[in-house]
């Protein structure tokens, strides 16, 4: 079974600044990665997701987030923030093999966009 | 495309009755997922559908709760009888392909809100 924590549950940022939300996982086997973004009363929508091949993934809006096996960490990065980056954040993983089609969800992160 | 749809957006209801939840996943879609959000737990799966057919429904917290799912594009959810602790966003999930892919995209609708008082 998979786990995933999300260390902060809201991040207050200003407008321009960078940010970073953590997220680590716990899996005995190898795992695809997700983040997904809700925005306020909407559903998740799929920001980036990581399968295989390079570590570092992007997302079309400017987010990135690094898989760290040895660390069991897949952060997710933006440079500078925008307002409409106001949203909570979720990081997801799933067992990388035949069978597999559970998401385990963290418990999300709030982050809030400071004009 | 509409992507997926839910319905009602929110639902007030009294203790010891009905509730139905509906779902409209996206066309071309095999696989479906309702997922309950709360603050406490966060987001829990409840049960995944694949090709119409229940194939987990080790999240569904009780006998209270019931899902069918009686043809490809149409999805319930039932909770007979509620209780206020069921107050939570319900979510259904679609995507396309199901076990055995792992690299899951999952379409959210924009949730139902239920209220049990």
């Amino acid at each position: 079974a998979q786990s995933v924590t999300q260390l902060d549950s809201q991040v207050p940022v200003f407008e321009e600044a960078p940010v970073e939300l953590r997220c680590n996982y716990s899996s005995s086997v190898s795992v695809y990665l997700f983040w997904y973004v809700q925005y306020p009363n909407q559903g998740l929508q799929l920001l980036l997701k990581y399968l295989s091949g390079s570590t570092l993934v992007e997302s079309i809006n400017g987010f990135e987030a690094e898989f760290n096996k040895s660390q069991t960490s897949f952060h997710l990065r933006k440079p500078s923030v925008h307002i409409s980056d106001t949203a909570e954040y979720f990081c997801a993983v799933s067992e990388s093999g035949a069978g597999s089609y559970q998401l385990t969800f963290g418990k999300g992160t709030k982050l809030s966009v400071i004009p | 495309d509409a992507g997926v749809i839910q319905s009602p957006r929110h639902e007030v209801t009294e203790m010891g009755q009905e509730v139905t939840l509906r779902c409209k996943p996206i066309s071309g879609h095999n696989s479906l997922f309702w997922y309950r959000q709360t603050m406490m737990r966060g987001l829990e799966l409840l049960i995944y559908f694949n090709n119409n057919v229940p194939i987990d429904d080790s999240g569904m917290p009780e006998d209270r709760f019931s899902a069918k799912m009686p043809n490809a594009s149409f999805s319930t959810l039932k909770i007979q009888p509620s209780e206020p602790r069921d107050s939570a966003v319900y979510f259904c999930a679609s995507s396309l392909g199901g076990a055995g892919t792992g690299s899951i995209k999952l379409f959210f609708g924009s949730g139902t809100q239920l209220s049990v008082l």
